[in-house]
């Protein structure tokens, strides 16, 4: 069964450095990637997904993701955090089999002046 | 931009009363899902919906759980009888065209069973 791990619970980094959130998983034949964010009292907002294509996806806040299928990663990455950046992250899979999504444990991203 | 919009936003039940969530998915879109989020656990899918049927389930979408989309917009999710543990932030997420893999979620219900 297809499964998604978030190796870090809660990342805690200064505001304006880089950032790199993990995401690993389970081996499949085809798999769409996904990061949801959450933030405080909210729901899920997709932040980005990688579908097909080109392995390097951006979202329109300066997040970036590369699917990496060798190393069956989808890691999260910005280089240059804000306070406001503080949430939740979900890296969420779905393979081709189904259509719905398995979720991480989530990475808590705690950004400090 | 259109959204998913889930009522109510918050509920407290007692153990044992049925509850109905509400969820209003895009107008487009062709499947419905939800999913739970226990307190400090991971979000789990319970059930997805497509064609007036429940496509897929999972082990926790047990009897107690039932899914209806009663008219053109309203896509909803009892519990029969609710338990302790049903205690839990449940959201409803809609995606699009056969074969679109994107789900876009909604704020959520967060359920209190005492």
């Amino acid at each position: 069964a297809q499964s998604v791990t978030q190796l870090d619970s809660q990342v805690p980094v200064f505001e304006e450095a880089p950032v790199e959130l993990r995401c690993n998983y389970s081996s499949s034949v085809s798999v769409y990637l996904f990061w949801y964010v959450q933030y405080p009292n909210q729901g899920l907002q997709l932040l980005l997904k990688y579908l097909s294509g080109s392995t390097l996806v951006e979202s329109i806040n300066g997040f970036e993701a590369e699917f990496n299928k060798s190393q069956t990663s989808f890691h999260l990455r910005k280089p240059s955090v804000h306070i406001s950046d503080t949430a939740e992250y979900f890296c969420a899979v779905s393979d081709g089999s189904s259509y719905k999504l398995i979720f991480g444990s989530g990475t808590r991203l705690l950004v400090r002046p | 931009e259109p959204e998913v919009t889930q009522t109510p936003s918050h509920q407290v039940t007692q153990m044992g009363q049925e509850v109905i969530l509400r969820c209003v998915p895009i107008s487009n879109h062709l499947y419905f899902y939800w999913y739970r989020q226990i307190l400090g656990q991971k979000v789990e899918f319970l059930v997805s919906f497509y064609n007036n049927e429940i496509s897929e389930k999972s082990e926790i979408f047990d009897d107690q759980f039932s899914v209806e989309r009663p008219d053109g917009s309203n896509f909803t999710l009892k519990i029969r009888s609710t338990k302790l543990e049903d205690s839990a932030m449940y959201f409803c997420a809609s995606s699009g065209l056969a074969g679109e893999k994107t789900q876009y979620f909604g704020p959520g219900t967060r359920l209190l069973v005492l």
